[in-house]
């Protein structure tokens, strides 16, 4: 079945400083994958999406390329803040419409 | 636009009690989805149903778990009887059969259900 593999965490960082989270993942196909922000007593929301090899997705900041060849989404941000403090789940959609999470990696951002 | 709303938000049971969460979806989405998220763990699909019919329960334990979603569309996930590894946020979540977003699925805040 599908499966996605997180960077275990807890992450803590700085303000300012580099922010990669790997998530790699194995399909059926050529799934759409996602990765969502979970803030503390929230649901999950969408940060951002791609759906075909070598898309790149951003948003507030953060992106990830779909890289097929390493079936790999990577999230990066240049420069994170307080407010970026959260889960942060990586996910497939296949075919057939189903989704498979990763188990979610904290990010902690200190000042 | 409204989000997709839950209640209760917060639930505390004694094991072998029933309980029962609600989820009105965001109007005209047509696909609903209840997941179980374990402390630690990422969401797991329970039940998805498109309109009021069930696409996939494959993962959902039968014996204990039911849910339904009448009209196409509120949605009821009811546990009975529930055991000490329900513990869990139930999440649902809707998303349209078309358009730019069929992709995305928006979710709701969450029951946390603690079985004591």
């Amino acid at each position: 079945g599908d499966s996605v593999t997180q960077m275990e965490g807890p992450v803590t960082l700085s303000e300012e400083a580099f922010l990669t989270i790997n998530c790699t993942y194995t399909a059926t196909g050529y799934p759409s994958l996602f990765w969502y922000v979970q803030y503390p007593g929230e649901g999950l929301q969408l940060l951002l999406k791609a759906t075909k090899a070598d898309d790149k997705g951003s948003n507030k900041g953060f992106e990830a390329t779909y890289r097929k060849e390493t079936t790999s989404f990577h999230l990066e941000k240049g420069s994170v803040q307080v407010s970026d403090s959260a889960v942060y789940f990586c996910a497939l959609r296949n075919y057939a419409g189903k989704s498979t999470f990763g188990d979610g990696t904290t990010l902690t951002v200190k000042p | 636009e409204a989000g997709v709303a839950q209640s209760p938000r917060y639930k505390i049971i004694e094991k072998r009690q029933s309980v029962a969460f609600w989820c009105n979806p965001i109007s005209g989405h047509a696909t609903l989805y209840w997941y179980q998220q374990i402390l630690g763990q990422g969401p797991k699909l329970l039940i998805q149903f498109q309109n009021n019919g069930v696409v996939d329960d494959s993962q959902l334990p039968k014996d204990r778990f039911s849910a339904e979603r009448l009209k196409g569309v509120d949605s009821t996930l009811k546990i009975q009887p529930a055991k000490l590894e329900d513990s869990a946020v139930y999440l649902c979540a809707s998303s349209p059969a078309q358009g730019a977003d069929y992709n995305e699925q928006f979710f709701g805040p969450g029951t946390r259900l603690t079985v004591l």
